[in-house]
């Protein structure tokens, strides 16, 4: 049984671009939720998606946007990149859209330069 | 908003001894306390999580304590081992399910054969 797999698990991109993070839930789950990790600290809530939509939001600007698929897997955009924006990105699924029992993926690290 | 504060951020024990990680949260309408075990290049795990109707609940060698009066809940680890040395995060979330969970800044935890 997969967990919840992310790709890519690193990336490096530069001021001014756009990336996109990609999240596939574990086996039987239906909700994504995307969380930031910056160096040293707590992970930071950005949004969560449950029947293609998003259903919750963190305190996180527009250039942060996301999209679920029927299959329920997930990716998460970021536009006009900043170099605060270096952090781990980390999805986690569960099943329903709550907050509880959530399963992580390894995370993808962005390093913007 | 909740408000998580951990401490302490880093915890050195002897192997076999016992390890303490206290979390305090700011909203007494919290009711869901999970706690995560991050490993070097992993995202958090799931060890233990407790609620609010509960005081006290215990898995093998690990066990959550919750004291809703003063708002804070404790990890403790007994008989501590070297797979335990992780960076631990505590949580806490509203009944709703359209609030996210709030995580702690972490506590490293290193074990000493």
């Amino acid at each position: 049984d997969a967990g919840v797999t992310q790709s890519p698990t690193h990336l490096i991109k530069t001021r001014g671009q756009q990336v996109t993070l990609r999240c596939s839930p574990k086996s039987g789950h239906d909700t994504v939720s995307w969380y930031q990790q910056a160096l040293g600290q707590g992970p930071q809530f950005i949004f969560q998606y449950y029947e293609e939509e998003e259903r919750q939001r963190g305190n996180f600007p527009d250039r942060f946007s996301g999209h679920q698929f029927p299959n329920y897997s997930s990716e998460l955009n970021v536009n006009a990149l900043l170099l605060g924006d270096s952090a781990l990105y980390l999805c986690a699924s569960s099943f329903g859209p709550i907050n509880e029992k959530l399963f992580f993926g390894s995370g993808t690290q962005l390093s913007v330069l | 908003g909740e408000n998580v504060e951990q401490h302490p951020s880093t915890l050195s024990v002897q192997e076999g001894d016992s390890a303490v990680i206290k979390c305090t949260y700011s909203d007494s309408a919290s009711n869901y306390f999970p706690w995560y075990k991050q490993e070097l290049g992993k995202g958090p795990q799931l060890i233990i999580d407790i609620r609010s109707n509960v005081g006290e609940k215990k898995d093998q060698r690990i066990a959550v304590t919750l004291n809703k009066t003063a708002k804070h809940f404790s990890l403790h680890i007994t008989e501590t081992q070297p797979e335990d040395s992780a960076v631990y995060f505590c949580a806490a979330s509203l009944p709703s399910g359209n609030t996210p969970l709030v995580f702690g800044k972490g506590t490293r935890l290193s074990v000493i054969a």
